[in-house]
């Protein structure tokens, strides 16, 4: 275990569903990441949040809508999704905040989410 | 933006083999160089990382990398694998003016070990 906890490890939706993605890291750490695992290629970062505030956004279309309510907690909501949204979801979690040198970042198992 | 490239993306080998994956990245600045390994099911691990000092770093399970400069390279190498080596390693990078808290990510190189 990484400390780094993700629900549910499995979601199947339609393109007019609405579901959450969870994350939750014990490490006491103050910066999350949301990381999209595709086949054949590299992961693609989503967003980052230091001390619950957003400071980045990788030009994610808004049918994602990342939650940060506490350091502890990260959420992705995903409403009206495409097929070729289809990945695996991956959360991660460090210590430092934005600018800090030596800055590990620790994985969770993901989420494989599959839209039909 | 930060690149990373790895080559070679599914090496097959034997037991005792010598692995070594390649590791370019393209930033020029002050880098800080991550692998990750990803065996069958599991989450994204830590092998090894350099910060600074001794550019030869060794990491959990006998792995070990080799951070060039002069080539922006971090390869890793294991000098003898093993069947429970068979996962997908991920190079990473972050730092200098692409920030410490973006990762950067190659396409990973898929291994498979036969016993």
């Amino acid at each position: 275990e990484t400390g780094v906890t993700q629900t549910p490890r499995h979601l199947v939706m339609g393109m007019t569903n609405k579901k959450s993605l969870k994350c939750e890291q014990h490490l006491g750490h103050n910066a999350m990441y949301w990381y999209k695992q595709s086949a054949k290629k590299p992961l693609e970062l989503m967003f980052v949040y230091n001390f619950k505030e957003q400071t980045e956004n990788n030009s994610v279309p808004s049918r994602f809508s990342p939650e940060c309510p506490n350091s502890s907690h990260l959420f992705l909501h995903l409403h009206t999704l495409q097929p070729e949204d289809s990945a695996l979801y991956l959360c991660a979690s460090s210590q430092g905040s934005a600018g800090t040198a030596k800055n590990i970042q620790y994985f969770g198992a993901g989420t494989r989410l599959s839209v039909l | 933006a930060q690149s990373v490239s790895q080559h070679n993306h599914h090496v097959i080998l034997s037991e005792a083999a010598s692995l070594e994956l390649g590791c370019n990245y393209s930033y020029g600045g002050t880098v800080n160089l991550f692998w990750y390994v990803q065996y069958p099911g599991q989450h994204l691990q830590l092998l090894l990382k350099y910060f600074s000092g001794d550019p030869l770093v060794k990491g959990i399970k006998g792995f070990e990398a080799e951070f060039i400069k002069s080539k922006f390279s971090f390869n890793l190498r294991k000098p003898s694998v093993q069947w429970s080596d068979t996962a997908e390693y991920f190079c990473a990078v972050n730092g200098g003016d692409y920030g410490n808290n973006r990762l950067a990510f190659g396409k990973g190189n898929q291994v498979v070990v036969i016993p």
